[in-house]
């Protein structure tokens, strides 16, 4: 089975504080992607790698940044957190296959909580 | 732009009874559509796909999708449900020629005893 590990399910952060969530997969997967989930709005893409040092944002990037310096592992950066960043967040990884019919893996996701 | 539309917050059926949670899209070519359910304080579990073929697709736990291109609809139904299928139920699409995922606002799932 595909497993994709967020390394924390709790968080909670103070403002202005860098923050960093970290994602693992263990299946190879060139494809990861981080969303963030509010009630309401579903899951919004903040930014996605097909590959290692490849990133390309996704609809709502502001106030984050990503770093994907080996394949199995995606980070997340909230450069200065700020209340309106409390949220669940979701990592999650597809393979490369050539085609667009694969469907995608999630980790058990993280809540943050900036106080 | 794609898009999805699921117009029901809330989806309230009686253990036993059929249960349909519906899903619309919009997309310019042709679309690939997955159904996703999460359970409380947990990640997404994929259910099943739509690629292309057979209208009717089955998928985990019992749960089918029709897809209709007409109505560019894909609802996700069960004939018989379990409470035990009470969750959040997420339609998602691609758009060929793109990695990304766009999801719905979720649709949540009451099964009564």
């Amino acid at each position: 089975d595909v497993k994709v590990t967020q390394s924390s399910r709790y968080l909670v952060k103070r403002t202005g504080e860098k923050v960093f969530l970290e994602c693992v997969q263990d299946m190879d997967h060139e494809n990861m992607f981080w969303y963030r989930q509010d009630p309401g709005l579903g899951l919004r893409l903040i930014y996605f790698s097909y590959d290692v040092k490849m990133k390309e944002k996704g609809d709502i990037p502001e106030g984050y940044s990503v770093s994907r310096e080996k394949k199995e592992r995606f980070s997340l950066i909230l450069e200065s957190a700020s209340t309106n960043q409390t949220s669940m967040y979701l990592c999650a990884s597809s393979p490369y296959t050539g085609r667009w019919d694969t469907e995608a893996f999630f980790g058990q996701g993280t809540r943050l909580t900036v106080v | 732009a794609q898009s999805v539309a699921q117009p029901e917050d809330q989806v309230n059926v009686a253990e036993g009874n059929p249960l349909t949670v519906k899903c619309t899209y919009s997309v310019s070519g042709n679309p690939y559509l997955f159904w996703y359910v999460q359970y409380p304080n947990r990640g997404l579990q994929f259910l099943l796909k739509y690629i292309t073929g057979d209208n009717l697709v089955k998928g985990s736990y019992g749960f089918e999708a029709e897809f209709n291109k007409s109505q560019t609809s894909f609802h996700l139904k069960k004939p018989s449900a379990l409470v035990s299928d009470s969750a959040l139920y997420f339609c998602a699409v691609r758009e060929g020629s793109s990695y990304k995922l766009i999801f719905g606002s979720g649709t949540r799932l009451l099964v009564r005893p």
